[in-house]
C-alpha cells in the first residue's frame, strides 16, 4: 500500500480484557516498529522487528505486552489483562532499512482503558 | 534516555522562516539525527536526517553545527500547515538493533 496501515483506528477496552492491534507496513518494508505515545508526550520505543526476527523487545513495559510479525509482513501488538496505564496511542512504522532510509508511521491505535 | 534537547514551543508568521533548534551533546559518531514533525491526531511525518553533512530536500533544510552537537531545522517560508510538534530525534543502532529516541518536541505554531 502507499503508507503503513493500522487497525483499528481507535479501540476502547475493560480493564482486563486482551486486545490485539494490527500495522500493515509498506510494501517490501524491512524494519517494522512500534512505539507507546501517551498524552503529551513524544512516542517511546516498544519493539523492533528486522523481518520476521524480533530483534529488540527492550521498550515492552511487562510480560503482558507482546508482539509478532510471523511472515515478516503484518504485525500485531497484543496486550493481555489490559490495564489503565495501557492507554495511549500505539504507533507502527516501517523502513527500507539502514541509515539512508526514513521511517514511514501509520496513524495509530488509540486504546483507552476504562 | 532522550538524547535531544529542543525549546517547548515557538512561534513564527506565516511565510517567513521558521529556525527549530535542538541539543544532542551526548551525540555519538555514528548517529543520525533526524527530524519528524507530528500533527494531532496523525502518526509522525518525516521530514528530513542527516549524519554531519547539512541537507537540504523540498520540505526543509538542516543544518548541524561541525562539532555535531546541535542542529538547526529551518522551514525557508512557513505556513498555517505547519503548526506541529517538530521532534529531533537520535538514531541509535546497538547490537542489531536499531530505535528512533524521542524527546518533548518543540511545539511550533505558524501565525498568520
Amino acid at each position: 500500500g502507499a503508507g503503513v496501515s493500522q487497525s483499528p483506528r481507535y479501540k476502547v477496552a475493560k480493564r482486563g480484557q486482551d486486545v490485539a492491534l494490527r500495522c500493515d507496513p509498506i510494501s517490501g518494508h524491512v524494519s517494522l516498529f512500534w512505539y507507546q505515545q501517551a498524552l503529551g508526550q513524544g512516542p517511546e520505543f516498544l519493539t523492533y522487528f528486522q523481518n520476521e526476527a524480533q530483534l529488540d523487545k527492550s521498550g515492552l513495559p511487562s510480560d503482558r505486552f507482546f508482539a509478532e510479525r510471523p511472515e515478516g509482513s503484518v504485525s500485531t501488538l497484543k496486550i493481555q489483562r489490559t490495564q489503565q496505564e495501557d492507554s495511549a496511542v500505539y504507533l507502527c512504522a516501517s523502513s527500507l532499512g539502514g541509515f539512508f532510509y526514513g521511517y514511514t508511521f501509520g496513524s495509530g491505535t488509540r486504546l483507552t482503558v476504562v | 534516555d532522550a538524547k535531544t534537547t529542543q525549546p517547548p514551543s515557538m512561534d513564527c508568521a506565516e511565510g517567513r522562516a521558521a529556525n527549530l533548534p535542538c541539543n544532542h551533546s551526548t551525540i555519538s559518531g555514528n548517529e543520525y539525527v533526524y527530524w519528524y514533525r507530528q500533527i494531532h491526531s496523525q502518526g509522525p511525518q518525516y521530514i528530513i536526517h542527516g549524519l554531519k553533512n547539512n541537507e537540504t530536500n523540498e520540505m526543509a533544510s538542516l543544518i548541524i553545527t561541525e562539532d555535531r552537537k546541535s542542529s538547526t531545522l529551518i522551514l525557508p517560508h512557513a505556513t498555517l500547515r505547519d503548526t506541529a510538534v517538530y521532534y529531533c530525534i537520535v538514531r541509535l543502532t546497538q547490537g542489531g538493533s536499531e530505535k528512533l529516541v524521542f524527546g518533548k518536541g518543540t511545539k511550533l505554531t505558524v501565525n498568520p
